[in-house]
């Protein structure tokens, strides 16, 4: 996978939006970024995942800048449910997802 | 729907014990995954099945022994394991092996005695 750094923990205030970056500078033209969050002692769940262009969804919203070395991961609105372990990555693979330290985002009340 | 399950949530065996973990899911997904994940750590692929067949193994010792009876059904069949081996085992499908978004179960939280 494309290395990707991430800072190892971040706290928001509730209601607040989250911005969680990633830095991926050594992504490949055809590689996705994908965010997973990991809330404690449950299985990955899947958040969001774009190539080129800023995606949004209902839990997120994904924006890639230009060059494609960085990216930010926005909760619009932070609850403390959002309060979780957040792994950028960016797979090289057909099938693996090697997932790196992440994020710690604490949400406080 | 994107729901994995994976039955027990929790197991605790002996060094001499078999058991086995289940996996299963309904979304026709054709590929099926095992990692490992230990306290702290982050997960760790195991294992990947593509249209039923093992595809991958990354270098998992033999006591660890995966099977896929169906396309929507995965098994970890455990034996002789050591405390090492204690952790919490995720199943992921995907809809194929091919970059394909992935699909996470709650887990099996497992502990060897």
């Amino acid at each position: 996978d494309a290395k990707t750094t991430q800072p190892p923990s971040m706290d928001c205030a509730e209601g607040r939006a989250a911005n969680l970056p990633c830095n991926h500078s050594t992504i490949s033209g055809n590689e996705y970024v994908y965010w997973y969050r990991q809330i404690h002692s449950q299985g990955p769940q899947y958040i969001i995942h774009g190539l080129k262009n800023n995606e949004t969804n209902e839990m997120a919203s994904l924006i890639i800048t230009e060059d494609r070395k960085s990216s930010t991961l926005i909760l619009p609105h932070a609850t403390l449910r959002d309060t979780a372990v957040y792994y950028c990555i960016a797979p090289r693979s057909n099938y693996k997802l090697t997932f790196g330290k992440g994020t710690l985002l604490t949400v406080n009340p | 729907d994107t729901e994995v399950t994976q039955t027990p949530k929790h197991l605790v065996m002996g060094m001499t014990n078999k058991k086995s973990l289940k996996c299963e899911q309904h979304m026709g997904h054709r590929a099926m995954y095992w990692y490992k994940q230990k306290a702290k750590k982050p997960p760790e692929l195991m294992f990947v099945y593509s249209y039923e067949k093992l595809s991958i193994n990354e270098s998992v010792p033999s006591r660890f022994s995966p099977e896929c009876p169906n396309s929507s059904l995965l098994n970890l069949h455990l034996h002789a394991l050591q405390p090492e081996d204690s952790a919490l085992y995720l199943c992921a499908s995907s809809p194929r092996a091919v970059r394909d978004t992935q699909y996470f179960g709650p887990g099996t939280r497992l502990t060897v005695l």
